[in-house]
């Protein structure tokens, strides 16, 4: 059973800095790309960034670029999403997602990390 | 970017209703659309991938169509776990985007 389990988040300053951390398992983590999806409260979907499975390439969308940064280590299957200066705006729920060899069909989801900016 | 939007925004309507939720993308996509189902306090779930492949153990009553730009979701015979709300997602191109949401609650 494909499992994703993230950890990291929490109440964070505007300025600070924060990483959260999506453990997989139950698939080979390697052949697969994976992403970020962030749901503000009670707000819709957004794609914040990829990652392809050898982490050569990496992906973000322009409201974080230059703040965030993903990374992963297939040998612990774990996936980051390191956040540098975040706003209050970026307070949402953040999910990571198995992108199915790398299609950008989200076929896997952990189950939701929040990350609250606010001083 | 490519922009989704989906329509209604929300819709009431009762057990054993057909209901279609249509999805429009502002250029053509192909067939490189999925539908998610969430529900509260939820991560979403993936119905169907490029536009029409139902997921293996999502039930039959599911359905999806369409192509280019207009897509559609149908539920055949609305059911009480079929509550939620209901987004579409291009992966046509990056950065991948959603639509704003579709709410199914009970009439």
């Amino acid at each position: 059973e494909v499992q994703l389990v993230e950890s990291g988040g929490g109440l964070v300053q505007p300025g600070g800095s924060l990483r959260l951390s999506c453990a997989a398992s139950g698939f080979t983590f390697r052949n697969h790309a994976m992403s970020w999806v962030r749901q503000a409260p009670g707000k819709g979907l957004e794609w914040v960034s990829g990652i392809t499975g050898n982490g050569g390439r990496t992906y973000y969308a322009e409201s974080v670029k230059g703040r965030f940064s993903i990374s992963r280590d297939n040998s612990k299957n774990t996936l980051y999403l390191e956040m540098e200066s975040p706003r209050v705006d970026d307070t949402a729920f953040y999910y990571c997602a198995k992108d199915y060899f790398g299609s950008g069909i989200f076929d896997a989801w952990g189950q939701g990390n929040l990350v609250t900016v606010s001083s | 970017d490519i922009q989704m939007t989906q329509s209604p925004s929300s819709l009431s309507a009762s057990v054993g209703d057909r209901v279609t939720i249509t999805c429009q993308a502002n250029q053509d996509i192909s067939n490189y659309l999925n539908w998610y189902q969430q529900k509260p306090g939820k991560a979403p779930k993936l119905l169907i991938s490029a536009a029409s492949d139902l997921k293996t153990g999502v039930p039959s009553r599911f359905s999806g169509a369409g192509s280019g730009t207009d897509f559609t979701l149908t539920i055949s015979s609305l059911q009480p776990e079929d509550f939620a709300t209901y987004y579409c997602q291009q992966y046509h191109s990056l950065p991948r985007t959603f639509g704003p949401g579709t709410k199914v609650d009970i009439k």
